[in-house]
Order: structure tokens, then C-alpha cells, then sequence
């Protein structure tokens, strides 16, 4: 089964500074989406772009995305504390059988 | 607008025990899908209700069971419970119809096999 597989596994950064995480994957999708989760939470929906997209802007974050490459990347503009965070890419494949599935995440740490 | 509810929060069995999970999807979602999510892991699917069956499962044994009630709301059943049970689970429900789609997390229900 495909899998969402994010790296860093870890990354610490200076408030201000941007971040950015990289997640790959191994089949066809329908989309991609991009979750947060604060410690111990649940999981917030952040953003999510479709096969036929390449780049998307929200607020502070802008996704990417290569079909191609099976690949996309999040990044985070001018970091702040509150960014303190695990981020997980979930993709959700073409096959209706399959399930969208999880990668380990990255876990980010905006230093003060 | 209600999110996706979930209860307990937290709770602590012993091995061998049943445990029941409940989860209230977001209003206009039909769709639950529930993870368990071990510590600095990614959530792992268990499986997806939709109209009241199972649409999807993941890799786990069938100690691990749900249901999925008229008003969409959905509960997990785990027996026997094990140590490796542990875990945080988590609720997600969707407006897809049974398919893949956006999906709206409770804060999860912790638990903890003694």
C-alpha cells in the first residue's frame, strides 16, 4: 500500500525563519493533504491539493506538488512559536479501494 | 457549528478488558473513519463507516470492531485488550460518501493497557 513518507523527521528553526518539509509517496493520487497536530491533539486539516495542481497558497503556508517526482513539499513563512508542531502528509489514491494513509510525520520546533 | 466529539478522553484498562469508543462526526459529515496513533507515530487506519457498514479496513486483527449508528455517529470496540493496545485513536469523519476526502479530527480518546 502507498504511504506519505515526510523528512525531516525533525526540525528545529529560528522564530521568523521559514520552514520546510518534504514528503514522498509511491502510487497515483487524487490528492494530497497537509495536517498539523500540537502535542497529544488531534489532527487540524491545513491544506490540500489536488493531482492537477502544483503550487497552493494559504495564509503563510505554500504547497507543492510534483506528480511526477511523487513528491511535495509545505512550507511555513515566517515561523512563528504557535508553528510548534508535528506535520503529516496524507494522500489519498486514485484506487477507490485504497485508504488515505499517513506518513510519520515531521515533528517542528520553532526556537524562540 | 459542533466538531467532531469524541469520549473519554482518556481511560486506563487492563489487559484483557473491552473497550468502547464513541465518536460524533461534524454536522453534514457521514463518513468515520477512526486511527490509532502510537507515540511519535503517524495515525494508522483501522477502518471506515459509511451508511452504517464497514467500507475499508486497515491491518488490524478482528479484536478490533466498530459500528456506525443512524445518525452517523460511530463507536470502536476493542476485546482482549493488549499492552501494544495503547495507543491514542482518533476520529475522523468526512462529507465523501464513503470515499477518501478532507478529513475533520476529534482530539482523540487516550488510552492506556495496564
Amino acid at each position: 500500500s502507498q504511504q506519505g513518507e515526510e523528512d525531516p523527521q525533525a526540525l528545529s528553526i529560528q522564530e521568523g525563519e521559514n520552514a520546510t518539509m518534504n514528503c514522498s509517496y509511491k502510487t497515483s493520487i487524487n490528492n494530497l493533504q497537509w495536517y498539523r497536530q500540537n502535542s497529544g491533539r488531534g489532527l487540524v486539516h491545513l491544506i490540500l491539493i489536488r493531482s492537477n495542481e502544483r503550487e497552493k497558497h494559504s495564509g503563510r503556508l505554500r504547497v507543492t506538488l510534483d506528480t511526477s517526482k511523487k513528491s511535495s513539499s509545505l512550507l511555513i513563512t515566517a515561523s512563528r512559536a504557535a508553528d510548534t508542531a508535528s506535520y503529516f502528509c496524507a494522500t489519498d489514491p486514485m484506487n477507490r479501494d485504497d485508504k488515505i494513509i499517513f506518513g510519520k510525520g515531521t515533528r517542528l520546533h520553532i526556537l524562540p | 457549528d459542533a466538531g467532531v466529539t469524541q469520549s473519554p478522553t482518556h481511560l486506563i484498562k487492563t489487559r484483557g478488558q473491552q473497550v468502547t469508543l464513541r465518536c460524533s462526526p461534524k454536522s453534514g459529515h457521514d463518513t468515520v473513519s477512526w486511527y490509532q496513533q502510537a507515540l511519535g507515530q503517524g495515525p494508522q487506519f483501522i477502518f471506515q463507516y459509511y451508511e452504517e457498514e464497514e467500507r475499508q479496513r486497515g491491518n488490524f486483527p478482528d479484536r478490533f470492531s466498530g459500528h456506525q449508528f443512524p445518525n452517523y455517529s460511530s463507536e470502536l470496540n476493542v476485546n482482549a485488550l493488549l499492552l501494544g493496545d495503547s495507543a491514542l485513536y482518533l476520529c475522523a469523519s468526512s462529507a465523501a460518501r464513503g470515499r477518501n476526502g478532507e478529513l475533520f479530527f476529534g482530539e482523540g480518546s487516550r488510552l492506556t493497557v495496564l
